[in-house]
């Protein structure tokens, strides 16, 4: 595709309800990284991939995060059981992924809200 | 591992003043250095970058040297506009590919 896709582009849900966030990269990037932003936070890293491996798992704030990736493309974060301190924006971003100092194309982000 | 730190903000400014914003860093190895740019209601974008020690990044009139003896990547523009306006991120990419990014700094200029 053109750009980074993501959808949807806002959800409000239930605390204690599980939500799936969904990454389209663009066409031929073979890394994918999810990032959450918060007021204040910054960009906090979660999880990254290269292909449909993820190298780094480090970020994901607790075992109610999940992430997955099928065929290389799109890639899916999973929040079990949400909690209000989940609310933020969730930011997917794909690069070319050839190595340090590849461009990273962000999409337009989830932004979550657990009421 | 390796973290990123940058200046805490808001920064505000009148227009045609120097910038500066600072960001250091903390790596194993050798890392890419950014400089990552938000503009109101707009996506992340790259503004800069360098990939190895003394190289200096430029776009827009931004400029901003990798030091590896001082682990720093400060950006620096001459004279800055209204239009710069934004929320400024500092990061770096890893030996793993692994990219991480400081919790940014929002800078306000002023007519």
């Amino acid at each position: 595709g053109a750009g980074v896709s993501q959808s949807p582009s806002n959800k409000v849900t239930e605390k204690g309800k599980d939500v799936e966030l969904r990454c389209d990269p663009i066409s031929g990037h073979t890394a994918l990284y999810w990032y959450r932003q918060s007021l204040g936070q910054g960009l906090e890293f979660l999880i990254y991939f290269q292909g449909n491996s993820a190298p780094d798992k480090s970020g994901l704030p607790s075992d109610r995060f999940s992430a997955e990736r099928t065929g290389g493309s799109v890639s899916t974060l999973t929040i079990q059981r949400t909690q209000q301190e989940d609310s933020a924006v969730y930011l997917c971003a794909s690069s070319l992924g050839r190595g340090g100092g590849e461009k990273l194309f962000f999409g337009s982000g989830t932004q979550l809200s657990v009421l | 591992g390796n973290s990123v730190t940058q200046m805490e903000g808001p920064v505000t400014l009148s227009e045609e003043a120097f910038l500066t914003i600072n960001c250091t860093y903390t790596a194993t190895g050798y890392p890419s250095l950014f400089w990552y740019v938000q503009y109101p209601g707009e996506g992340l974008q790259l503004l800069l970058k360098a990939t190895k020690a003394d190289d200096k990044g430029s776009n827009k009139g931004f400029e901003a040297t990798y030091r590896k003896e001082t682990t720093s990547f400060h950006l620096e523009k001459g004279s800055v506009q209204v239009s710069d306006s934004a929320v400024y991120f500092c990061a770096l990419s890893g030996w793993d590919d692994k990219i991480i990014f400081g919790k940014g700094t929002r800078l306000h200029i002023l007519p």
